[in-house]
């Protein structure tokens, strides 16, 4: 089955270290998203990627960081950088150059820094 | 700045009645796609509805419709015959087809009273 795939669905770390989450689709996409949800926040842009080794910064890039060196990959990196990393992250991808067409998300994975 | 406004954090709904649920962007783009987006318990985003920006026929999606107003940039949704299933989170987002962004709003939460 075609999908995009989070994992892990939760994750913990200590405070000061970095973690890395992954996503992983197979619906031969060009256009990855990831989106962090805070309570009554939204869904807020980090990072978007069009095209392979080529990303841009949504709104709140600072303290995160990606790569897309794969179609299918997206990791979302989460430094020590990143003032409060606690929260909900959201990955999607979507078909590029269409117009309106949707975004495709993936499950979530929850990140909680001690 | 590129912005979308849901201005109703929360919304309650009897069943079988009928909701409407606002929201406003801020964009110069001209050529842009809107959405809707359900987000149940489960935290999985489904897309509800689109609208194309050039189209001035409101979309339809059986009991789900839009109230689209591009001079005053406003994406409302409408809900007939609510159901229990219906109670989710939504947000209202638009893509620019010139750089494949997509933003979101903060959301409203629904409820359904039976």
């Amino acid at each position: 089955d075609g999908g995009i795939t989070q994992s892990p669905k939760y994750l913990f770390r200590k405070e000061g270290q970095n973690v890395t989450l992954s996503c992983e689709q197979n619906l031969n996409h060009d256009a990855m998203y990831w989106y962090r949800q805070d309570p009554g926040q939204g869904l807020r842009l980090i990072y978007y990627s069009q095209i392979v080794n080529d990303f841009q910064k949504g709104d709140i890039a600072e303290g995160y960081s990606v790569s897309r060196e794969k179609k299918e990959s997206f990791p979302l990196t989460v430094t020590s950088a990143q003032k409060n990393p606690t929260a909900f992250y959201l990955c999607a991808s979507s078909i590029l150059g269409t117009g309106g067409a949707e975004a495709f998300f993936g499950q979530g994975t929850r990140l909680t820094v001690v | 700045a590129q912005t979308v406004t849901q201005s109703q954090p929360e919304m309650s709904v009897q069943e079988a009645e009928t909701v409407t649920l606002s929201c406003t962007y801020d964009t110069s783009e001209s050529d842009y796609y809107l959405f809707w987006y359900k987000q149940p318990p489960s935290r999985q985003m489904i897309l509800v509805i689109r609208q194309e920006a050039y189209k001035q026929q409101n979309a339809t999606e059986n009991r789900f419709s839009v109230n689209f107003q591009k001079a005053a940039k406003s994406f409302s949704l409408k809900i007939s015959d609510s159901q229990l299933g219906d109670a989710a989170m939504y947000f209202c987002a638009y893509r620019i087809n010139r750089d494949d962004k997509i933003i979101f709003g903060k959301g409203t939460r629904l409820h359904i009273l039976p």
